[in-house]
């Protein structure tokens, strides 16, 4: 079965704690994305990649970081400079041609101990 | 400006009834629009495309209006099953950003 997958589901953040969020896809997708969505909000985008060994910033990058050292895996790391953690993260991923729909993980819900 | 806005609603319509979303986008550039369906606590899926002519799939129908950049989704004789929220994405081919731009999201409330 293709498709995206996050872990873990569910992760909690003690203070001053670096925490990664795993993605992984078997879509042979070129693009990837990480997102992140407050309760009653839209999706914002933190980081996107559109080809291995290089992403870009997205609207809300301070305080995480990622890698994308192979095309199925796009980790994103949430530093204990990002103070306000607490969200949902979706993964998702695309063909690299800019007019393709973007397909979603199940996301990864984070939040402070 | 938000470069993508979207009534929040909710919407609470009857079983049965006919319910249509609009969305606007501010990049006169952007060239590709999805419709995404949302359910509480979950990852958007994607719904449907929306092409220039207009399309329909089952109940639903997408529409782009260019001149006056909006799009929007028609819900035919809603289901209980269609509460959720439906995001609208917008890409914009001009600035390099390869990525989507979500509105904040409708909620449709379909009661019986």
């Amino acid at each position: 079965d293709g498709g995206i997958t996050q872990s873990p589901k569910y992760l909690f953040r003690k203070e001053g704690q670096n925490v990664t969020l795993s993605c992984e896809q078997n879509l042979n997708h070129d693009a990837m994305y990480w997102y992140r969505q407050d309760p009653g909000q839209g999706l914002r985008l933190i980081y996107y990649s559109q080809i291995v060994n290089d992403f870009q910033k997205g609207d809300i990058a301070e305080g995480y970081s990622v890698s994308r050292e192979k095309k199925e895996s796009f980790p994103l790391t949430v530093t204990s400079a990002q103070k306000n953690p607490t969200a949902f993260y979706l993964c998702a991923s695309s063909n690299r041609r800019g007019n393709q729909p973007q397909h979603f993980g199940d996301g990864t819900r984070l939040s402070i101990l | 400006r938000k470069e993508v806005e979207q009534d929040p609603g909710p919407f609470n319509v009857p079983e049965g009834a006919t319910v249509a979303f609009n969305c606007t986008y501010s990049n006169s550039a952007s060239q590709s629009f999805f419709w995404y369906r949302q359910d509480c606590r979950k990852e958007p899926k994607l719904l449907m495309s929306v092409y220039s002519s207009g399309n329909e799939d089952g109940r639903f129908t997408a529409q782009l209006n260019r001149a006056s950049q909006y799009i929007s989704l028609l819900i035919r004789d809603s289901k209980l099953s269609d509460s959720a929220t439906y995001l609208c994405a917008v890409n914009h081919m001009d600035t390099g950003r390869r990525a989507l731009t979500f509105g904040s999201g409708t909620r449709l409330q379909v009661q019986p």
